[in-house]
C-alpha cells in the first residue's frame, strides 16, 4: 500500500521549542512537497523538492524554518524556534516526474498531516 | 504569479442533486489540473487528474473538465450523496504546485 507517510501526526510543543516534522515519500518518487495549511491562508507551499534538491523555497520563513531531505527516503521540516503562530497543518506530498522534468502525468500525493500546536 | 480561486465558497444542497465546482487560475502555462477531496482534520485525496492536453476525466459520479486557454476547471458530481460532504479542492502545477482556496460543500440527507 503505497503512501507517504508522515510523523508525528500531532505535537504540542511550548513556544521556543525546536518542532521537527518527518515525511516518508511514496518509494520511487522523486518530488516532495511541504504544505501548511490554515484556516486564514488555506494551503501555502512552503518547500519543493526534486531528487532531494530544493527548487523552490520561498513560501519558507528562512530565519526559523528549514527543509532539508537526507536522503530520498526522508524529507524533515523544522522550526526553531517555535511560536504560537506556526500553530497548523502541515502536509508533506510526493510525485514522480519522468526524466526529472515536470510532466502532465506528475500526480502529487499526500499524506495524513502533523497537526502541529504551538503554546 | 499563478493564483487560483474557486466558486462558491460553500455550497449546501440535497440529496440527489446534481452540482457543478468551478476553479479558476490566472496562468494557463500548465502540466495538469488535480481535483482532491479533504474531510474535516484529514489529508488530501486525490480525486482526478486531468493532463493539459486533455478536456476532461471521469471517475464514477465525477467529472471535471478543463479550459487551459480560458483558465477554468469544473468538476461536476452526479447524484450527490451525503457521503460526499467534504471540502473540494483544485490545485494546479506549473512552476510548483498551486491550491485554490476550496469549496465546502454539504449534502443534506
Amino acid at each position: 500500500d503505497a503512501r507517504v507517510t508522515q510523523t508525528p501526526r500531532h505535537k504540542v510543543t511550548e513556544m521556543g521549542q525546536e518542532v521537527t516534522m518527518r515525511c516518508q515519500p511514496i518509494l520511487g518518487h522523486n518530488t516532495v512537497f511541504w504544505y501548511r495549511q490554515t484556516m486564514m491562508q488555506g494551503l501555502e507551499l512552503l518547500a519543493y523538492f526534486r531528487n532531494r534538491a530544493p527548487l523552490d523555497d520561498s513560501g519558507m520563513p528562512k530565519d526559523r524554518f528549514s527543509a532539508e531531505m537526507p536522503d530520498a527516503t526522508l524529507a524533515t521540516l523544522k522550526i526553531q524556534p517555535s511560536e504560537p503562530r506556526d500553530s497548523a497543518v502541515y502536509f508533506c506530498a510526493s510525485g514522480l516526474e519522468q526524466g526529472g522534468t515536470p510532466s502532465e502525468r506528475t500526480e502529487a500525493f499526500f499524506g495524513q498531516g502533523t497537526r502541529l500546536t504551538v503554546v | 504569479k499563478q493564483e487560483v480561486t474557486q466558486i462558491p465558497a460553500a455550497l449546501s444542497v440535497p440529496e440527489g442533486e446534481n452540482l457543478v465546482l468551478n476553479c479558476s487560475f490566472t496562468d494557463s502555462a500548465i502540466y495538469n489540473l488535480q481535483w482532491f477531496r479533504q474531510d474535516p482534520g484529514k489529508g488530501l485525496t486525490s480525486l482526478l487528474l486531468i493532463q493539459s492536453s486533455q478536456r476532461e476525466q471521469t471517475s464514477g459520479r465525477l467529472n471535471a473538465s478543463l479550459d487551459k486557454s480560458s483558465g477554468r476547471s469544473t468538476l461536476y458530481i452526479a447524484a450527490s450523496q451525503p457521503g460526499d460532504s467534504a471540502t473540494y479542492l483544485c490545485a494546479v502545477s506549473g512552476q510548483n504546485f498551486v491550491f485554490g482556496p476550496g469549496t465546502r460543500l454539504s449534502v443534506l440527507p
